[in-house]
């Protein structure tokens, strides 16, 4: 079963723009992770966040993690047309000794020109 | 340090056959994960292997699908029989510490079966 949840599904926005996007999830975790798929190709790591930190910053990615909603937010500052791609919340998540790491189902960004 | 490697790129197969997909991970990585992708879709977990070991196959069916991560060599996720609907994209990721650390993917095994 999927444990994070992203939101929107989809997302179209100009270039300059501010991308936000959202997941939920389900049950304690670890940490929570954000990844990037171009289509047909890889993920691509972006951030990690521990469950014991509120905010976290790289380059124009600012995270931020609610450990009491059970959610986190990615915002991409000063969009580009090649930020275009899906992108991915995963979780850590620890079942009888498993670390198995879950995906949503993703946001697709789309950046204008 | 090279990157998670997977082989081969694409495969087709006939109904029925055999389809072995291959996943270096990267050096120094002990964790392996094993997910299926859908167009349009994201990624399903399959299964979770550390060397030598199944530590959590819940996402694998149990009829056709078996994966491996044997002491030297790389991982083999084996689907016996193939069927129509196995078709999709088959990524393998790598980690250092399993879930407490950051996942490296390879660029996946596109497998279309005829």
């Amino acid at each position: 079963s999927q444990q994070g949840e992203e939101d929107p599904q989809a997302l179209s926005i100009q270039e300059g723009e501010n991308a936000t996007m959202n997941c939920s999830y389900k049950t304690s975790i670890n940490n929570l992770q954000w990844y990037r798929q171009n289509s047909g190709r890889g993920l691509v790591h972006l951030i990690l966040i521990r469950s014991n930190e509120r905010e976290k910053h790289s380059g124009r990615l600012r995270v931020t993690l609610d450990t009491s909603k059970k959610s986190s937010s990615l915002l991409i500052t000063a969009s580009r047309a090649a930020d275009t791609a899906s992108y991915f919340c995963a979780t850590a998540l620890t079942q009888g000794g498993s670390e198995k790491l879950v995906f949503g189902k993703g946001t697709k960004l789309t950046v204008n020109p | 340090n090279a990157g998670v490697m997977q082989n081969p790129r694409h495969l087709v197969r006939r109904r029925g056959q055999e389809a072995r997909l291959r996943c270096s991970p990267m050096k120094g990585h002990s964790h392996v994960y094993w997910y299926r992708q859908l167009p349009e879709e994201g990624l399903k977990f399959m299964v979770y292997l550390q060397k030598e070991n199944i530590i959590d196959e819940s996402g694998m069916p149990k009829e056709r699908f078996s994966a491996e991560f044997p002491k030297e060599g790389p991982s083999i996720l084996r689907i016996q029989q193939v069927v129509r609907g196995d078709s999709a994209a088959y990524f393998c990721a790598s980690s250092r510490n399993g879930g407490r650390s950051e996942a490296f993917f390879g660029q996946g095994t596109r497998l279309t079966v005829v």
